[in-house]
């Protein structure tokens, strides 16, 4: 079965810092890469997204990184803040035109303050 | 409010209960999934609806039974459930079934099996 591999599983940073998260994926089909940002008692909320035809994409604090030639993308946090505790989720297309997404494990990120 | 409304919030059921889980979303969108989610896992597909048609079941067991009676709502009627099946359960809409903007996930149904 298709898979989408996240690590770490979890995470801490100082506020202030740099939060990096990396997953991999396996089908070269994929192209669509986004990142939901889960807090606890609530669903998980598309944070940013990005599809294969380009190797950046910004949208304030968060980055995602984007390697299509290694199979992975990431999300990084600048200044992390501790507002920013949360379970993000790197997901890709289970295949082309579908709508269908799969996730990764998830990664707990703890800013301390 | 996200525009996904997930009922009830929380839900404690015996082995041999019948109940369902409601979902409803004020998106105008056109496809409507179940996902399950567990500690320490990956969100799991469940079932895919488009335009009203159930279009996935991802080896799913029978006692779990979907319902989209129209664009707007998504049913999954439990019965005979397991312990095992204690979890969050997670509706989402998207926009488009075939092109992928995103999905707007309601806050789930914590599901208890006793």
């Amino acid at each position: 079965q298709q898979q989408v591999k996240q690590s770490p599983q979890s995470l801490i940073v100082q506020k202030g810092g740099i939060s990096i998260i990396n997953c991999a994926y396996e089908n070269t089909a994929f192209d669509y890469f986004p990142w939901y940002q889960q807090f606890p008692g609530k669903g998980p909320a598309l944070l940013i997204a990005i599809r294969p035809d380009v190797s950046e994409k910004k949208e304030g604090r968060f980055t995602i990184s984007f390697n299509k030639s290694a199979k992975q993308f990431s999300l990084h946090i600048m200044d992390s803040q501790p507002g920013d505790s949360a379970t993000y989720f790197c997901a890709s297309e289970v295949s082309s035109n579908t709508g269908k997404l799969i996730f990764g494990q998830g990664t707990t990120l703890q800013v301390k303050p | 409010e996200t525009g996904v409304t997930q009922t009830p919030r929380h839900l404690v059921m015996g082995m041999t209960n019948k109940k369902s889980l409601k979902c409803e979303q004020h998106l105008g969108h056109n496809a409507m999934y179940w996902y399950k989610q567990s500690a320490k896992k990956p969100l799991e597909l469940m079932f895919v609806y488009n335009f009203k048609e159930q279009t996935e079941n991802n080896s799913v067991p029978s006692r779990f039974s979907p319902e989209c009676p129209n664009s707007s709502h998504l049913f999954l009627h439990l019965h005979t459930l397991q312990p095992e099946d204690s979890a969050l359960y997670l509706c989402a809409s998207s926009q488009d079934p075939f092109l992928n903007y995103g999905y707007t996930f309601g806050s789930g149904t914590r599901l208890t099996v006793v």
